[in-house]
């Protein structure tokens, strides 16, 4: 069964450093979304993007966030310099079409020191 | 804006007992309705979903009814196993166009004791 895939699965890095997350999609997928879990609070979304741009963003996605889809396969969430408070679960969707089913990835967690 | 307030967990029960989880959300318009599953090690799965009012959502057991009247979505199962347990996350979106933004609950972690 197709499936969403993230990398790394835990991934530690000291406050101010840039970190990559990476995620594949399902590949007929046209939609693609990043979402976070603070530890213990709410699944929160961070931004959605289609046709090569971000559709929609929440207020968490400041200029220190970017996304990027740099081939046919991955999706990428940079974060340019890390803060304590980003340490959280970041999960990765995709979607066929806008309004259907979003299909997660098993998440990386992001540990800032 | 949109929001979803599940119960508080975590919950605790005995195999083969009558599981409901209550949900009640805040929307304008029609929003669509999911539960998610988030089994240990593993990313969050879409368990079932209702997209109009009256709509039940059902999979592996599971049932959810959309309430318009109460604004609810609670989760029911009539007798739950150890292969139960997991984190269920309530959610909705309201977008019937575009990207689709899912707004969740704080998840409700459930643990099933034989």
């Amino acid at each position: 069964e197709p499936e969403v895939t993230q990398t790394p699965s835990h991934q530690v890095t000291q406050m101010g450093q840039e970190v990559i997350l990476r995620c594949v999609p399902i590949s007929n997928h046209l939609y693609f979304y990043w979402y976070r879990q603070i530890l213990g609070q709410k699944v929160e979304f961070l931004v959605s993007f289609y046709n090569n741009e971000i559709s929609e963003k929440s207020e968490i996605f400041d200029d220190q966030f970017s996304v990027e889809r740099p081939d046919g396969s991955n999706f990428t969430l940079k974060i340019r310099s890390t803060k304590l408070e980003d340490s959280a679960m970041y999960f990765c969707a995709s979607s066929e079409r806008g309004h259907t089913e979003a299909f997660f990835g098993q998440g990386t967690r992001l540990t800032v020191v | 804006g949109n929001s979803v307030t599940q119960m508080e967990g975590p919950v605790t029960l005995s195999e083969e007992a009558f599981l409901t989880i209550n949900c009640t959300y805040t929307a304008t318009g029609y929003p669509s309705l999911f539960w998610y599953v988030q089994y240990p090690g593993e990313g969050l799965q879409l368990l079932l979903k209702a997209t109009k009012a009256d709509d039940k959502g059902s999979n592996k057991g599971f049932e959810a009814t959309y309430r318009k009247e109460t604004t609810s979505f609670h989760l029911e199962k009539g007798s739950v196993q150890v292969s139960d347990s997991a984190v269920y996350f309530c959610a909705l979106s309201d977008r019937i166009q575009g990207a689709q933004k899912l707004v969740f609950g704080q998840g409700t972690r459930l643990t099933i004791n034989p």
